[in-house]
């Protein structure tokens, strides 16, 4: 199975400052079709997972675009730029380009 | 309004079997591979299986492929994942959500214990 590493496990930040989150895979996620099939979830507390980021970069529907992805073949970013109360829970990364589907161990984000 | 309703989680005792439902509404249904996921306590997420949209196809994950079934009934807009041999490791929370994954249930509890 496609294993993915996020980093960090904990981040703490303020509010409005802007925190980058890890997701690092053991094999490339780029398809045979030419779609990277990588995605980004932030789950709060109590509440299911939401889709923020799919195929990398594109941004989920009625996501803010403080919210942005990045990255290619093994190595993947999630940017928040400027944190708000509302993003704080934790972070998942989940590829959908091997079988099993994986996801990574998750980031919580915090308040400092 | 897209939802997502899960339904039959209990408490189980190991060997035991039990069957969760996702009732969908708000989409068309029929049109959608779903998915379900699982969330064990203080964990990460695991991903379960798929569905194609006729229900003629399913992919599983290999911890719980021969133990586990999903299947669907269109006519009712209805997801289900049968649960058989239950061990304490399938202790979780169980998602069904679409499978582009941008709706989710709001997960339904399920204990194996003795």
């Amino acid at each position: 199975d496609v294993v993915l590493t996020q980093t960090p496990s904990i981040l703490s930040a303020t509010i409005g400052q802007s925190v980058s989150i890890s997701c690092r895979s053991s094999q490339s996620l780029l398809d045979s079709d030419g779609n990277t099939y990588l995605y980004w979830f932030l789950q709060r507390p109590g509440q299911s997972p939401q889709r923020l980021i799919y195929l990398v970069s594109n941004l989920g529907s009625g996501v803010p675009n403080r919210f942005s992805g990045s990255g290619s073949g093994t190595d993947f970013t999630l940017k928040i730029s400027g944190v708000e109360a509302e993003d704080l829970g934790v972070y998942y990364c989940m590829q959908a380009t091997h079988a099993p589907r994986t996801f990574g161990g998750g980031t919580k984000l915090e308040l400092k | 309004e897209v939802q997502l309703v899960e339904s039959g989680g209990s408490l189980v005792q190991p060997g035991g079997s039990l069957k969760l439902s996702c009732v969908a509404s708000g989409f068309t249904f029929s049109n959608y591979w779903m998915d379900w996921v699982r969330q064990t306590p203080g964990k990460s997420l695991e991903w379960i299986g798929e569905i194609n949209t006729d229900g003629s196809k399913t992919n599983y994950a290999p911890s719980i492929k021969d133990r586990f079934t999903i299947s669907r009934d269109n006519a009712k807009s209805t997801l289900y994942l049968q649960m058989s041999n239950v061990k304490s490791d399938d202790t979780a929370i169980y998602y069904c959500t679409t499978t582009y994954f941008d709706y989710w249930g709001q997960g339904v509890m399920v204990t194996v214990s003795s």
